[in-house]
């Protein structure tokens, strides 16, 4: 089983949609998560972090549940510059190192 | 200020060649990491330096792939007699210092093609 879990889409969506991803983690002793964007053929950048009570910035809802080790990204109002790979990233490690494990990535594409 | 700094862009060679790709990290960054990514996958991890040492090394797929980090700052990582599989985008990403809460800021990355 993959340590980090994401369903690679690809998500075609309509300009305007909501559009959610879904990831999985198997480390129940992973204390950071995050929502990295990667364009095509670029270096993944810092989308969001994920808290534990939920947290958004504009347009993107995170949303954390330990209990199912379950991680969500929401987009509202999907622009065509959203089209990118979203991926799901973990801590790899219940030390201090920085560690991260990645999901292999969710393809959206947004479409006029 | 300027960012993270890799080269080659882009590396083709043949197989069982060595390759040394370069990695300059963000000034005063203490921590450094190494991934890889093939193609349509995501990145694996490969080795993380704090200053010039190497606390996890444990993502290195084989002994034919080492790295070393000088001045706690330049980062290479050396592949030896590559191999078709080796073939993938290595990215490398610094940060302030090592935490599992810190954003890491990555390179544009080497692509490797072995032919």
């Amino acid at each position: 089983r993959k340590e980090v879990e994401q369903d690679p889409g690809p998500f075609n969506v309509p300009e305007g949609a909501t559009v959610a991803f879904n990831c999985t983690y198997s480390n129940s002793a992973s204390q950071s998560f995050f929502w990295y964007r990667q364009d095509c053929r670029k270096e993944p950048k810092l989308l969001m972090s994920v808290y534990s009570s939920g947290n958004e910035d504009g347009r993107f809802t995170a949303q954390l549940n330990r209990a199912s080790q379950y991680i969500s990204l929401l987009i509202r109002d999907s622009k065509l510059s959203d089209s990118a790979t979203y991926l799901c990233v973990v801590n790899g490690d219940s030390g201090n190192t920085g560690k991260l494990i990645f999901g292999q990535g969710t393809t959206l594409q947004v479409k006029p | 200020g300027a960012g993270v700094s890799q080269s080659p862009s882009n590396k083709v060679t043949e197989k069982g060649k060595d390759v040394e790709l370069r990695c300059d990290p963000i000034s005063g960054h203490t921590a450094l990491y190494w991934y890889r990514q093939r193609l349509g996958q995501g990145l694996e991890f490969l080795i993380y330096f704090q200053g010039n040492s190497a606390p996890d090394k444990s993502g290195l797929p084989s002994d034919r792939f080492s790295a070393e980090r000088t001045g706690e700052s330049v980062s290479t990582l050396t592949i030896q007699r590559t191999q078709q599989e080796d073939s993938a985008v290595y990215l490398c990403a610094s940060t302030p210092h090592s935490s599992f809460q810190n954003e890491q800021f990555f390179g544009p990355g080497t692509r490797l093609t072995v032919l």
